[in-house]
């Protein structure tokens, strides 16, 4: 099983409508979470963080699930430019070394159409 | 502020040749890490860093060696280039661990024939 899984899509949204989806993760250790965007050829870049209590951005929304191992991204009010491709990265404590390893999940495409 | 450059953004090697990758951040980051990128695999760690002179093996790092002897730089190694170290890599740094927010770099597409 892999540690961080995602589903990777695509998610086919009107535009102007709410998607979500989810991010599993097999390590209860994990600590910190994260969903960066990654446009086509181009580098990752962070989104937002995800917080116990949960957290809004703008029209995005992230939920932490401790008891069942999972965030969620909600975006509302879909953008044309909201299409790319999701991250889910989380924090796994790594025993060899000091420091901790960021796990990236393989990714969910979103594509926003008019 | 530059942020995370890396070098070369393209490169072609035939199988069995030798490169290496640099990458530099302007951030006084204390993590650096090289991750590979793969159609419908993700982003996989190869070797990271947790600080000038350190270095540690991720997920994938057979056939790639790396060194970090300056805080700024990370470079990463292809001793024997073989077709399946074609890939998207990419360079990071963070403030810290895991804590902290990754900062990429544009990537490096290398193609080995």
């Amino acid at each position: 099983r892999k540690e961080v899984e995602q589903d990777p899509g695509p998610f086919n949204v009107p535009e102007g409508a709410t998607v979500a989806f989810n991010c599993t993760y097999s390590n209860s250790a994990s600590q910190s979470f994260f969903w960066y965007r990654q446009d086509c050829r181009k580098e990752p870049k962070l989104l937002m963080s995800v917080y116990s209590s949960g957290n809004e951005d703008g029209r995005f929304t992230a939920q932490l699930n401790r008891a069942s191992q999972y965030i969620s991204l909600l975006i509302r009010d879909s953008k044309l430019s909201d299409s790319a491709t999701y991250l889910c990265v989380v924090n796994i404590q790594f025993v060899e070394a000091a420091g901790n390893k960021l796990t990236f999940g393989g990714g969910t495409r979103v594509l926003v159409k008019p | 502020n530059a942020g995370v450059t890396q070098t070369p953004k393209f490169r072609v090697l035939k199988t069995g040749q030798s490169m290496t990758l640099l990458c530099a951040q302007d951030m006084n980051h204390e993590y650096m890490y090289w991750y590979r990128q793969d159609p419908g695999m993700g982003l996989r760690l190869i070797h990271y860093s947790v600080g000038e002179g350190t270095t540690a093996k991720g997920e994938v790092p057979d056939g790639y060696n790396v060194s970090r002897l300056k805080k700024q730089n990370f470079l990463l190694g292809l001793e024997s280039a073989a077709p399946s170290q074609t890939s998207v890599y990419f360079c990071a740094s963070s403030a810290t661990g895991g804590g902290s927010p990754l900062h990429f770099g544009n990537g490096t597409r290398l193609t080995v024939t």
